[in-house]
């Protein structure tokens, strides 16, 4: 059956590191991959987009990478802050179907 | 997100009751999304629309019903409400443009 993972247990770093996300996924063939961010009790906000045929997608201080061998992406914080404090969700979509299957989400929380 | 209302924002009702969730959108999307989240299980598709005569269930439809009045609302209804239907619910819409979904600041719903 599809899959996705993400790491269920929080993510702490310090401020100022860089913050690693991991996405991974079995069983699936997506068309592209999308990362969101959502903050308690509120709706998820959309972050990046990166597609099948990218490697890295870039955006402020955010990076994602799509791995389709390793059925892995990571999505990247660089320069963390207290304010990038949030649960980030990954979610895939398959080709033509605009319906995304979006992980459970990885808590991240920067130190000051 | 301000372009997607849902109402109630917050709902406490009986077993056995009737209630109707709605959402509205100024975003222009033909596509509409409703959506549960629970604690540890992420996000979960109940039914989707991409214009004002398509309606498609989701993974978790048994229980629910929807109507899609107009291209802008879009109404999650719960014929008679159970326990385990306690959740977040989140509509959104989707920009198929960009390939990304734009979601409403949910509605807690307790069944009690």
């Amino acid at each position: 059956s599809q899959k996705i993972e993400q790491n269920s247990e929080a993510l702490n770093i310090q401020e100022g590191k860089t913050a690693t996300l991991t996405c991974n996924y079995t069983n699936y063939s997506p068309a592209y991959l999308q990362w969101y961010r959502q903050d308690p009790g509120r709706g998820p906000v959309f972050l990046l987009l990166i597609r099948e045929n990218e490697k890295e997608k870039r955006k402020e201080r955010l990076k994602v990478t799509f791995d389709t061998t390793l059925k892995q992406s990571l999505f990247h914080i660089t320069a963390s802050q207290p304010a990038d404090s949030a649960t980030y969700l990954c979610a895939l979509v398959s080709g033509g179907s605009y319906i995304p299957t979006f992980g459970r989400g990885t808590s991240l929380i920067v130190h000051p | 997100d301000a372009d997607v209302t849902q109402t109630p924002r917050n709902r406490i009702t009986k077993t056995g009751k009737r209630i109707m969730l709605e959402c509205s959108q100024t975003k222009g999307h033909d596509r509409m999304y409703w959506y549960r989240q629970d604690p540890g299980l992420g996000l979960r598709l109940i039914y989707y629309s991409f214009d004002v005569k398509d309606i498609n269930k989701g993974e978790i439809s048994d229980g629910y019903s929807v109507s899609r009045q107009a291209q802008a609302k879009f109404s999650l209804s719960l014929e008679s409400a159970i326990p385990n239907q306690t959740a977040l619910y989140f509509c959104a819409t989707g920009d198929g443009g960009r390939e990304t979904q734009y979601f409403g600041p949910g509605t807690r719903l307790l069944v009690l």
